[in-house]
């Protein structure tokens, strides 16, 4: 069963405006949230985080939202950019990490 | 190196042969973690080391599949008797301990074809 989900497999923007990438978890027991980029060929590169005692983070045009009685964490790009292009993971966990399956974002010049 | 090197980065293998894929972490990072990719699918978790010491290692998928880190360094994840099921890219983590999980850095994987 997957504990950590991403409905979305893709996702298309136009440059400059939001990119909403969307994640639903399944264990109340999770305390610690990420969301990775990840490029063709490369490894996952750690973008932003956080703690299930807050419900935003911010770094930049990336915001984490937070809803933990949904259980639902969302990233914001604002504005989005055609280098954003890449598949997005979210993940849950403090060390051992649980992946979703990852939202492909296209970002349209 | 700066990061999380891996080697070899693509590998084509024979059903029933065995492969050994390479990780060489940052220096200095304590903690350790081989991630399985399927193709269009998330990472998933395989095996954890800290040290030499193995962990955690309750996601690796069979008795075909073994790791090891015996200087606390360097790690190789070995696949016995592959089988076509095993295809996938293998990423490895390294993380400083006492470092909060997001500077978990992540190698460019191995992706391993097996025919």
């Amino acid at each position: 069963d997957q504990q950590v989900k991403q409905n979305s497999p893709s996702l298309s923007v136009q440059e400059g405006r939001i990119s909403i990438l969307n994640c639903d978890y399944t264990n109340s027991m999770f305390d610690y949230f990420l969301w990775y980029k990840k490029y063709p060929a490369e490894g996952p590169t750690f973008l932003i985080s956080i703690s299930s005692i807050k419900d935003k983070n911010e770094d930049g045009r990336f915001t984490v939202f937070l809803n933990k009685s949904a259980k639902h964490l969302s990233l914001h790009i604002v504005p989005s950019q055609p280098g954003d292009s890449a598949v997005y993971f979210c993940a849950a966990g403090g060390g051992k990490l649980i992946f979703g399956q990852g939202t492909e974002l296209s970002v349209k010049p | 190196g700066a990061g999380v090197s891996q080697s070899p980065r693509y590998k084509v293998a024979k059903r029933g042969q065995d492969v050994a894929l390479r990780c060489d972490p940052i220096s200095g990072h304590v903690s350790l973690f081989w991630y399985q990719q399927a193709l269009g699918q998330g990472p998933e978790f395989l095996t954890y080391f800290q040290n030499e010491a193995q962990l955690d290692k309750s996601g690796l998928p069979s008795d075909r599949f073994f790791a090891e880190r015996p200087e606390g360094s360097v790690s190789t994840l070995k696949i016995q008797r592959t089988q076509q099921e095993d295809s996938a890219v293998y990423l490895c983590a390294s993380l400083w301990t006492g470092a909060r999980p997001d500077t978990q850095y992540f190698g460019p994987g191995t992706r391993l074809t097996v025919l």
